[in-house]
C-alpha cells in the first residue's frame, strides 16, 4: 500500500536559519505533489504544487524539490521567522493523500 | 484566494443521533470535494472523494452507510454522520478543488463531540 513519511515529528530551528523538511513515499508514483501548512485547529492552507516533470519550484522564501527517482520531496523555508511555526504537510497525487506532517518551531 | 466555508465549526450531539456538516465553495465551482478526519496530533485521513452529481468514493475501512456524503452541486457537499457514537468524535475537514493538478482549498473544520 502507499506509504508517506515525513521527517521527525518536530523540528526546532533558530530564527533566520533555513528549515528543511522531508517527504518520502513508497509504492506510489504521483504525477504531482503538494505542500500545505496547518495551524492548530484550522484546515490546511496550500503552499506549493510541483509536478513530476519539475525538479524545483520556488515561491518567495519557499522552495520545493521533487525527485521521482528517490521518491522524495524536500521543502525549504529560508530566513525562517517565528511566524513560520506550524505543521507542514505533504500531499501526494490526485487523491491528496497526506503525510503525518512535521511540526516546525522557529525560535527567536 | 478561493474560500471554502464549512459549517458548523463545532457541534456536540447525543449518542445515536445524526449530524450533518456542510462544505461550500464560495467563489468557485468545485468539481471534486474531499472529506477528511483528523485525530489530535495526527495527519488528515482521507475518508472519501466526491464528484458533483456522482456517488462518493470511500476509502477502505470507511463505512459508507455511517458517513453519508452528498455532492449535490458544484458548490456544496455534505457529510452526515449517522447514529453517531463517542468514537466518532473527531475533527472533520472538507476540501475542494477545481480540477486535477490544482491546489485544494480547505474548510476551517468541524469539531464533532458525541456524548
Amino acid at each position: 500500500s502507499q506509504k508517506i513519511e515525513q521527517n521527525s515529528e518536530a523540528l526546532n530551528i533558530q530564527e533566520g536559519k533555513t528549515a528543511t523538511l522531508t517527504c518520502n513515499y513508497t509504492n506510489y508514483s504521483p504525477a504531482y505533489l503538494q505542500w500545505y501548512r496547518q495551524d492548530p485547529g484550522r484546515g490546511p492552507v496550500f503552499l506549493l504544487l510541483i509536478r513530476e516533470n519539475e525538479k524545483e519550484k520556488r515561491k518567495e522564501r519557499l522552495k520545493v524539490t521533487f525527485d521521482t527517482t528517490l521518491k522524495q520531496s524536500l521543502f525549504h523555508i529560508t530566513a525562517s521567522q517565528p511566524a513560520d511555526s506550524a505543521t507542514y504537510l505533504c500531499a501526494l497525487g490526485g487523491k491528496l493523500i497526506f503525510g503525518q506532517g512535521t511540526e516546525l518551531s522557529v525560535k527567536p | 484566494g478561493a474560500v471554502v466555508s464549512q459549517h458548523p465549526s463545532w457541534v456536540i450531539c447525543k449518542s445515536g443521533t445524526s449530524v450533518k456538516i456542510e462544505c461550500r465553495s464560495l467563489d468557485f465551482q468545485a468539481t471534486t470535494m474531499f472529506w477528511y478526519r483528523q485525530f489530535p496530533k495526527q495527519s488528515l485521513m482521507l475518508m472519501a472523494t466526491s464528484n458533483e452529481g456522482s456517488k462518493a468514493t470511500y476509502e477502505q475501512g470507511v463505512e459508507k452507510d455511517k458517513f453519508l456524503i452528498n455532492h449535490a452541486s458544484l458548490t456544496l457537499s455534505t457529510l452526515t454522520v449517522t447514529s453517531a457514537h463517542p468514537e466518532d468524535s473527531s475533527f472533520y475537514i472538507c476540501s475542494a478543488r477545481t480540477g486535477e493538478y490544482t491546489e485544494a482549498f480547505f474548510g476551517q473544520g468541524t469539531r464533532l463531540t458525541v456524548v
